[in-house]
């Protein structure tokens, strides 16, 4: 069974802050994708990785699939406090047709 | 835009009931799954489906049954429900070939009294 360990499991930050979410396992995915998840609302994906070293840019967000595609981190410049939410990490099976989930970090970002 | 929709937001049902959960999707998506969301446990998967009257066991399905006799549905049923089952439910659905990208409804929240 495939795993993903996702930390920290809670962040509590200051407007203007950095901070960075890392989705760990010992598996390899075909692709990784981590999803944005509002209260009351199902998931929302912000960004697919496929290859290994990729690093992917999305305005203050940077996405980067570890070389080994075993690995992910998202990094926040600058939180904000409309960046408040979970944020689950995804990664693919071989054929691409089932989702393996972190367990998600709940992040709040104070004004 | 891809559309998910969930029957219901919020369900409150009594031990033993028998649940059904309805999920609609208007993408012509082949894959339809369901999945439960606890804290810290994040989304587990119960059942997906990859074609009409076709289904697949996830992670954990004891307890739960589905159903698909259209494409775009895809129906989660609680035979007799019990109060370990008080969680959130997902559908999401998604298209084959290519990047598997999910589009997921908003949830129903069910608790089981």
């Amino acid at each position: 069974t495939q795993l993903l360990e996702q930390s920290p499991q809670f962040l509590s930050i200051q407007e203007g802050e950095n901070l960075t979410v890392y989705c760990n396992s010992s598996s390899v995915f075909s692709s990784l994708q981590w999803y944005r998840q509002e209260p009351g609302e199902g998931p929302v994906l912000l960004v697919t990785v496929v290859t290994g070293g990729e690093v992917k840019k999305l305005k203050r967000l940077t996405f980067q699939f570890g070389d080994a595609r075993k690995d992910s981190s998202l990094h926040i410049t600058a939180a904000q406090p409309g960046d408040t939410g979970l944020y689950l990490c995804a990664g693919a099976n071989e054929y691409g047709n089932k989702l393996v989930f972190g367990a998600g970090t709940i992040l709040r970002v104070k004004s | 835009d891809v559309k998910v929709t969930q029957s219901s937001r919020y369900l409150v049902k009594r031990t033993g009931e028998k649940v059904f959960l309805e999920c609609v999707q208007d993408m012509d998506h082949e894959n339809m799954f369901w999945y439960r969301q606890d804290p810290g446990l994040g989304l587990r998967l119960i059942y997906f489906s990859y074609d009409v009257k076709m289904k697949e066991k996830g992670d954990i399905p004891e307890g739960y049954s589905v159903s698909r006799e259209k494409k775009e549905r895809f129906s989660l049923i609680l035979e007799s429900a019990s109060t370990n089952q008080t969680s959130m439910y997902l559908c999401a659905s998604s298209s084959t070939g290519g990047i598997d990208i999910q589009y997921f409804g908003a949830g129903t929240r069910l608790s089981v009294l």
